[in-house]
C-alpha cells in the first residue's frame, strides 16, 4: 500500500535559519504530493502541492520538489520565522477513476513538529 | 467564501455511548472526507462521500459510519464508544473527485471517559 515517511522530530531552529524536513514515499503509479501545516488548536492547511515528477510546489517561502527517482518531496525554507512554528505533514494522494469521476484518499506521514526561537 | 465548519468543536462522552459529528463543506464542494488524528496513529482516513454516496472507506470497524446529505453536509457517527476513540476528527472537502486539493475544517475534539 501507499506510505509516507517523514524525518523524526521535533525540529528546533533559531529565527532566520534554513529549514529542511525530509519526506519519502512509497506508492504505485503516479501520486500527487502535498505538504500540510497544522497550527495549535487548528485543522490542517494546505501549504503546497506537486502533481507530477519534477514539479516544484511553493508558497510563503516554502518549497518542495517532486523527485520520482528518489521518491522524495523534501520541504525547504531559506529563512524561518517564529510564526512558522507548527506541525508539518507530508502527504500523498493516488487518484482512482470510477463512474466518470476521480477520487482518492490522503495518506499522511507522522508529522514533524517545528519550533522556531527568536 | 466560508471555510469548512465542524460542530461541535469539543465533546466529552462516556464509554458505550454513541456520538454524531457534523461537517459543512465549502459551498460548491461535493466531496467530503473524514480523518481521525491521534498521537499514536497519526492521521488516518475514515471514509469519503460524494453526491451522497460513500466512495472510499478506510480500515475502521463498523462502529464508525457516515452519511452525506443532498446539500453535501456530512455526518459521522461512532457507536459504542471506546476509550481509544478519543481523537481529533477532521473533515475535509474538495470540489469534486477530480480536485486533488482537500480543505480541512478545525476538527472536533472527542474525549471518551
Amino acid at each position: 500500500g501507499n506510505s509516507v515517511t517523514q524525518m523524526e522530530g521535533p525540529v528546533t531552529l533559531s529565527e532566520e535559519a534554513f529549514l529542511t524536513i525530509n519526506c519519502t514515499y512509497t506508492a504505485t503509479g503516479y501520486p500527487s504530493l502535498f505538504w500540510y501545516v497544522q497550527y495549535p488548536g487548528e485543522g490542517l492547511q494546505l501549504l503546497l502541492k506537486a502533481t507530477k515528477a519534477d514539479d516544484k510546489g511553493s508558497n510563503k517561502g516554502f518549497e518542495a520538489t517532486y523527485r520520482k527517482e528518489t521518491t522524495s518531496f523534501h520541504l525547504e525554507k531559506g529563512s524561518v520565522q517564529v510564526s512558522d512554528s507548527a506541525v508539518y505533514f507530508c502527504a500523498l494522494i493516488r487518484v482512482r477513476l470510477a463512474g466518470g469521476t476521480s477520487y482518492g484518499k490522503l495518506t499522511f506521514g507522522q508529522g514533524t513538529i517545528l519550533t522556531v526561537h527568536p | 467564501k466560508a471555510g469548512v465548519t465542524q460542530t461541535p468543536r469539543y465533546l466529552i462522552k462516556t464509554r458505550g455511548q454513541q456520538v454524531t459529528l457534523s461537517c459543512s463543506p465549502i459551498s460548491g464542494h461535493r466531496s467530503v472526507s473524514w480523518y481521525q488524528q491521534t498521537p499514536g496513529q497519526g492521521l488516518q482516513f475514515l471514509f469519503e462521500y460524494f453526491s451522497e454516496t460513500q466512495r472510499n472507506k478506510g480500515n475502521f470497524p463498523g462502529r464508525f459510519s457516515g452519511r452525506q446529505f443532498s446539500n453535501s453536509r456530512s455526518e459521522m457517527n461512532v457507536s459504542t464508544l471506546e476509550l481509544g476513540d478519543s481523537a481529533l476528527y477532521l473533515c475535509a472537502s474538495s470540489l469534486d473527485g477530480a480536485s486533488y486539493e482537500q480543505y480541512f475544517g478545525p476538527g472536533t475534539r472527542l474525549t471518551v471517559t
